[in-house]
């Protein structure tokens, strides 16, 4: 049972344009929302996070938006660059639960920035 | 310093082997998880420590495996019997604060 989605495999960019990754949910209790970007053969790096308090959160080219009522979240990444094509992964959590808040991931989209 | 080692960074092995991992923080950090990713596939849950103690469990972590945190910095994590669907990479976290913090896995492959 995927609790979190992320139905595009993939996206092509060009440079300098905006990337937008999307990610569905279907648990209520997620209450705390994660992206991460992985290289081939290391670990996922955390990218940016947003509580479910908030509905917009930016750091610097990286800006998350959570639409909790559509239980949707999207990546905004402007202006793409070719360092950015990487597989990008959502990542959600119930901070609110007593147990080991541990993260649901998607599947994760291939970005790939097209000089 | 959220950092964290793993070692081995890959491993082959036979079907009906045990392996085991390890992993490091630089840095004391209460939470460590263990995560598998399998081709195609976001990490899944394996186990969750506070401290020395291992307080969750997921059902992907089947009777052959098991984990430890001896004395609250080091963790292992032990495969006995390997199977070929164990082939996957085993990734380490460190919990700080709401968010979690990535080794560099083990790429394990079971022949």
């Amino acid at each position: 049972d995927q609790q979190v989605k992320q139905n595009s495999p993939s996206l092509s960019v060009q440079e300098g344009r905006i990337s937008i990754l999307n990610c569905d949910y279907t648990n209520s209790m997620f209450d705390y929302f994660l992206w991460y970007k992985k290289y081939p053969a290391e670990g996922p790096t955390f990218l940016i996070s947003i509580s479910s308090i908030k509905d917009k959160n930016e750091d610097g080219r990286f800006t998350v938006f959570l639409n909790k009522s559509a239980k949707h979240l999207s990546l905004h990444i402007v202006p793409s660059q070719p360092g950015d094509s990487a597989v990008y992964f959502c990542a959600a959590s119930a901070l609110a639960g007593t147990g080991a808040n541990n993260l649901f991931f998607g599947t994760g989209t291939r970005l790939t920035v097209i000089p | 310093d959220t950092g964290v080692s793993q070692d081995p960074r890959h491993k082959i092995t036979k079907r009906g082997q045990n392996v085991t991992f390890r992993c490091d923080p630089i840095s004391e950090h209460n939470r460590l998880y263990w995560y598998r990713q399998t081709l195609g596939q976001g990490p899944e849950f394996l186990t969750y420590f506070q401290n020395e103690a291992q307080l969750e469990k997921s059902r992907l972590l089947s009777d052959r495996f098991s984990a430890e945190r001896p004395k609250g910095s080091f963790s292992t994590l032990e495969i006995q019997r390997t199977e070929q669907g164990d082939s996957a990479m085993y990734l380490c976290t460190l919990g700080v604060a709401n968010e979690q913090f990535f080794g560099p896995g083990t790429r394990l492959t079971v022949l």
